[in-house]
């Protein structure tokens, strides 16, 4: 069984910088790309960013490029988001998610249970 | 960046009766690079449909997705107490990017 579980999450100043972090198993975790998504409270679902399974190709989405880095460690089973110069919009549950096949399109088959993030001061 | 538009905002029905939920998108979407996925309260989302019409393993054969080009839907045919929840569209062609979702409500 597919498992993602995500932490580091908490309340953190604007301008701070937290680093999340996901834990993989029940899955060949180094043939898979992955991503973050995230979830304002009350709102929708926003894709923030992927990584391919050989860490050669990585893609934001144009509200954190350039605060957000995404990493993984595969001998770790391990995918990460560095996030600086947090924002209040930035505020959400930060979903870990799988990609359903191994191609660079493919849709998001397992998700983890969140980690939530509060920007405040 | 392709946008996704998802109607009704709210859908009000009750069990047994058959929910029919709309996802329109700005451009096509090649290859029908389109899923739905299910969100109950204080919950992760779960993947229904991929590939606009494919259901994910595990889901039910009352949730069918269908469409193309620009227009698709997700059809539940006999709606359960537990699908009483918000459904997103997504599409996976360019970049990635969700519909706002659709509240199926009692």
């Amino acid at each position: 069984e597919v498992q993602l579980v995500e932490s580091g999450g908490g309340l953190v100043q604007p301008g701070g910088s937290l680093r999340l972090s996901c834990a993989a198993s029940g899955f060949s975790f180094s043939g898979f790309s992955m991503n973050w998504v995230r979830q304002a409270p009350g709102k929708g679902l926003e894709w923030v960013a992927y990584i391919s399974s050989s860490s050669s190709t990585i893609y934001y989405a144009d509200s954190v490029k350039g605060r957000f880095a995404i990493s993984r460690d595969s001998a770790n089973n391990s995918l990460f988001l560095q996030m600086s110069n947090l924002r209040d919009e930035d505020t959400a549950v930060y979903y870990c998610v799988k990609m359903g096949s191994s191609g660079r399109k493919s849709w998001f088959d397992s998700w983890g249970h969140g980690t939530l993030v509060t920007v405040s001061s | 960046e392709i946008v996704l538009t998802q109607s009704p905002g709210t859908l009000s029905l009750s069990p047994g009766e058959r929910a029919t939920l709309s996802c329109r998108a700005s451009e096509r979407i090649i290859s029908n690079y389109l899923a739905w996925y299910q969100q109950r309260p204080g919950q992760a989302p779960r993947l229904l449909i991929y590939g606009a019409s494919s259901r994910a393993t595990g889901i039910p054969d009352r949730f069918s997705g269908s469409g193309s080009g620009t227009e698709f839907t997700l059809t539940i045919t006999r709606l359960e107490p537990e699908d009483f929840a918000v459904y997103y569209c997504q599409q996976y062609g360019r970049s990635r990017t969700f519909g706002q979702g659709t509240k199926v409500e009692i």
